[in-house]
């Protein structure tokens, strides 16, 4: 059975720290899918990445950055200089084969920034 | 280019009721998918539907039921409502071919009383 862990429930950083969401998972599959969701007050989850399981190359886009490593099984991810409008719920999410298939969620992790 | 679109936004229902929440995907999208999110939880997997047949099914009792139209929308139908079937329904669209990114609509925030 697959099962995604976010240990942290809620996170306060200040404007402008850098700030990490762990994400832990687990599944038989030897190909697989791990993504972040973003979830604002509005309510949908907005797509963020994804990756597959042969790629462990780190992965930076702007001021997003995640962690991928196998032999942790792990899929953290980072916001560098955080802005108020990152304020949300994230979600990691595992999905096997395709990653069309039924995506597995964690339970979140709420992310206040401080003005 | 409408993204996913859910209706109603809301709903309040009386324990033992039945409803239908309905979804029209992405354009360009033929596969829909439910998620149940319940307070303070991360979204979980009810079905899936692609070519009007239910493709996968989550650990979700038959109450749950649903069905896709040939424009592709779907509906979701909960029969005998619970008052633990408060919750935010979700429903993401995406291609079939290949890997399409999941488009989520805004969901509906469904109460039962």
């Amino acid at each position: 059975a697959q099962k995604v862990t976010q240990a942290q429930t809620e996170i306060s950083v200040v404007e402008k720290e850098d700030v990490t969401l762990d994400c832990v998972y687990e599944t038989r599959d030897t190909t697989y899918y791990l993504f972040w969701y973003k979830q604002p007050p509005s309510g949908e989850l907005v797509f963020l990445i994804r990756r597959n399981s042969f790629d462990e190359q780190n992965e930076i886009s702007g001021r997003y950055s995640w962690n991928f490593q196998k032999s942790t099984s792990s899929f953290n991810f980072t916001i560098t200089a955080s802005q108020v409008v990152d304020s949300a719920v994230y979600f990691c999410a595992l999905s096997e084969a395709g990653g069309n298939e039924k995506l597995t969620f964690g339970t979140g992790t709420r992310l206040t920034i401080i003005p | 280019d409408a993204g996913v679109t859910q209706s109603p936004t809301h709903l309040i229902k009386t324990r033992g009721q039945q409803v239908t929440l309905r979804c029209s995907p992405k354009s360009g999208h033929d596969t829909v998918s439910w998620y149940q999110q319940a307070l303070g939880q991360g979204p979980q997997f009810i079905f899936q539907y692609y070519e009007e047949e239910e493709r996968q099914r989550g650990n979700f009792p038959d109450r749950f039921s649903g069905h896709q139209f040939p424009n592709y929308s779907s509906e979701l139908n909960v029969n005998a409502l619970l008052l633990g079937d408060s919750a935010l329904y979700l429903c993401a669209s995406s291609g079939h071919r290949g890997y399409t990114e999941a488009f989520f609509g805004q969901g509906t925030r469904l109460t039962v009383v």
